[in-house]
């Protein structure tokens, strides 16, 4: 069974731009979770998609968003980037949603010049 | 947002030797959860405790739930080079509409062989 991937693996942008990262999760699962991971912060959590609805949030502003496709698929978009961005973005998909049944992707790393 | 106490930061141990981390808390969690990540890849779920005193070992880790829900902490006996990486552990809540997922910063545990 394949992985949960993610794409880009890497990217630049510039501050007041707007990204778009992609996640394909595992064969059969339906929810998507999205982490951010910074040295400082450390790992925090975005939001979470089941069934192409958001289920869960973590505290983050509103430049942060997502969504879901009836495949399962999930994109995140952060619009009008700031330095501190800038991060490694993980998602990780679940049969139920609950982090115990996780597997993470190996994250989209985000430069915001 | 919130962060979980986890200590300590690193790590620089001989092969062979045993190793402890904890995590501790001011509100208590549900589920508490130990991942390891290696280098340019996304965390993996090394065990999930449920219940206050809860005693889990997968090989030769061992965790335990405290008993107050607000700590827990993950014992590696007889450490080898492989277990390299950063250890996080996370606080989960869920059920309901407050659903919490919180990570520790992670502890760098460095193996010398």
């Amino acid at each position: 069974k394949a992985g949960v991937t993610q794409t880009p693996r890497y990217l630049i942008k510039t501050r007041g731009q707007q990204v778009t990262l992609s996640c394909s999760p595992i064969s059969g699962h339906r929810s998507v979770s999205w982490y951010q991971q910074t040295p400082g912060q450390g790992l925090q959590f975005l939001f979470e998609y089941f069934s192409e609805t958001q289920r869960n949030k973590g505290n983050f502003p509103g430049r942060f968003s997502g969504r879901q496709f009836s495949n399962s698929r999930s994109e995140m978009n952060v619009s009008t980037l700031e330095l501190g961005d800038s991060a490694l973005y993980l998602c990780a998909s679940s049969s139920q949603g609950l982090a115990k049944t996780q597997y993470f992707g190996p994250g989209t790393r985000l430069l915001v010049l | 947002g919130q962060q979980l106490n986890q200590s300590p930061q690193s790590m620089f141990i001989q092969e062979g030797e045993d190793v402890s981390m904890n995590c501790t808390s001011s509100s208590i969690f549900n589920t508490w959860l130990w991942y390891k990540q290696d280098p340019g890849e996304g965390p993996v779920l090394l065990i999930a405790l449920y219940k206050a005193g809860e005693l889990t070992s997968n090989g030769r880790l061992t965790a335990q739930f405290g008993i107050t829900r607000k700590d827990s902490f993950l014992n590696i006996s007889a450490s080898i080079p492989s277990d390299v990486g950063i250890y996080f552990c996370a606080g989960e809540n869920s059920g309901g509409s407050n659903y919490k997922l919180t990570f520790g910063k992670g502890t760098l545990l460095t193996v010398n062989p």
